[in-house]
């Protein structure tokens, strides 16, 4: 069974515009970490966000939040005010274990197109 | 900043070949993954090593091994290529405990 889940293959938003990419992710673990990472078309894999599951408000890095849910254990990135920049490849991880050496999984991605 | 540097950005090896990459960090973490990136599957984890000589397999670790002889240094070695290992490899690092990984640049293998 898959860990983590995004059922978004590619998403398009107007420029200026916010977007939420999804995320849904399944452990057992009562402690584990979640994070956003970026790939643009260079290849780099750029870190945008983390929470961790014992963490009560929802993270938030310049235009970057995630909308953490931890019933639906989702955890939802929500860009704002979108630029063309925003342009690449979004993926979301998961840690199991905080303090440990626990391995990060990650989903399939989400294609993001910013439209101008 | 923390920097992991791949080895090689693109190599193309023969069917049958042994293969190896190479990753280094320099901001003595303990942790490094080696994972393989291919279109629509996103990011799977080949192994992954928490320590010098320490190492457990992720998920897709079949026709692949790892070595971690010095804290820096974790390789990925593919004991005899197949077509079926051309993909992205990427490699990362991160202290233990609930913090980001860093990245490499990937190696992008051909096996023809």
């Amino acid at each position: 069974a898959q860990k983590i889940t995004q059922t978004q293959p590619g998403m398009f938003v107007q420029e200026k515009e916010a977007v939420t990419l999804d995320c849904t992710y399944d452990t057992s673990d009562p402690s584990y970490g979640l994070f956003w990472y970026k790939q643009p078309s260079s290849g780099e894999m750029i870190f945008l966000i983390y929470q961790g599951s014992y963490d009560q408000q929802n993270a938030t890095e310049g235009r970057y939040s995630l909308n953490f849910q931890k019933a639906r254990k989702s955890a939802n990135l929500v860009i704002s005010a979108s630029q063309l920049g925003d342009s690449a490849m979004y993926f979301c991880a998961m840690r199991e274990g905080r303090g440990s050496q626990g391995n990060l999984i990650f989903g399939k991605g989400t294609k993001l197109s910013v439209k101008p | 900043d923390v920097k992991v540097t791949q080895s090689s950005r693109y190599l193309v090896k023969r069917t049958g070949e042994k293969v190896f990459l190479e990753c280094v960090q320099d901001m003595d973490h303990e942790n490094m993954f080696w994972y393989r990136q291919d279109p629509g599957l996103g990011l799977r984890l080949i192994y992954f090593s928490y320590d010098v000589k320490m190492k457990e397999k992720g998920d897709i670790p079949e026709g692949y091994s790892v070595s971690r002889e010095k804290k820096e240094r974790f390789s990925l070695i593919l004991e005899s290529a197949s077509t079926n290992q051309t993909s992205m490899y990427l490699c990362a690092s991160s202290v233990q405990g609930d913090t980001e990984a860093f990245f490499g640049q990937g190696t992008r293998l051909t096996v023809v």
